[in-house]
């Protein structure tokens, strides 16, 4: 298995510009997360879906943000528009759905905004 | 609610040396607990879990991590330590809504040659 999959790995870009991270989670997977991680914050969790379906977006820090899972094979998260302090590395993490047991991450995609 | 509390934030230790990582957590309904690693610019990845049974639960390198429910506790403990180990480490605690884990701080373990 190739594992969650996330890109870009790397994205820089200008204040006021879109971003668009992508993830494609574990096949068979019925959750997928995303969290972010910065130093002063540490891991926080964004939003989460069960089955394509968001279940809580309480930690989606603002309006600014967008998260879509429109197969179970997919999901991104939008920042629209960009601040420097989205800076940060967002992380992807899936599960299976069944029973209890760990998320699976993957590498994450670093994004700076100048 | 649950919360997840690291004691530490940096563990500096020498190469062969034992090393306790502490991890507290609160909960109002049965807990999982989980330790993960995270290598730099990689994603976390599962060190060991506690679901059910034994408190005392090892992984494949060493580590292992022991269950105190009276102390709300889950540190995480290794007898020597190698360079190899440097990296940071996270608790976690999960409940019956399944996957959604709230995460600590971090602790950073940095061995020294």
């Amino acid at each position: 298995d190739a594992g969650v999959i996330q890109s870009p790995r790397h994205e820089v870009t200008e204040m006021g510009q879109e971003v668009t991270l992508r993830c494609k989670p574990i096949s068979g997977h019925n959750s997928l997360f995303w969290y972010r991680q910065t130093m002063m914050r540490g891991l926080e969790l964004l939003i989460y879906f069960n089955n394509n379906v968001p279940i809580d977006d309480s930690g989606m820090p603002e309006d600014r943000f967008s998260a879509k899972m429109p197969n179970a094979s997919f999901s991104t998260l939008k920042i629209q528009p960009s601040e420097p302090r989205d800076s940060a590395v967002y992380f992807c993490a899936s599960y299976p759905g069944q029973g209890i047991g760990e998320l699976f991450f993957g590498e994450g995609s670093r994004l700076t905004v100048l | 609610a649950q919360s997840v509390t690291q004691l530490d934030s940096q563990v500096p230790v020498f190469e062969e040396a034992p090393v306790e990582l502490r991890c507290n957590y609160s909960s109002s309904v049965s807990v999982y607990l989980f330790w993960y690693v995270q290598y730099p610019n990689q994603g976390l990845q599962l060190l060991l879990k506690y679901l059910s049974g034994s408190t005392l639960v090892k992984s494949i390198n060493g580590f292992e991590a022991e269950f105190n429910k009276s102390q709300t506790s889950f540190h995480l403990r290794k007898p020597s330590v190698h360079i190899s180990d440097t990296a940071e480490y996270f608790c976690a605690v999960s409940d019956t809504n399944a996957g959604k884990s709230t995460f600590g701080d971090g602790t950073t373990l940095t061995v020294k040659p």
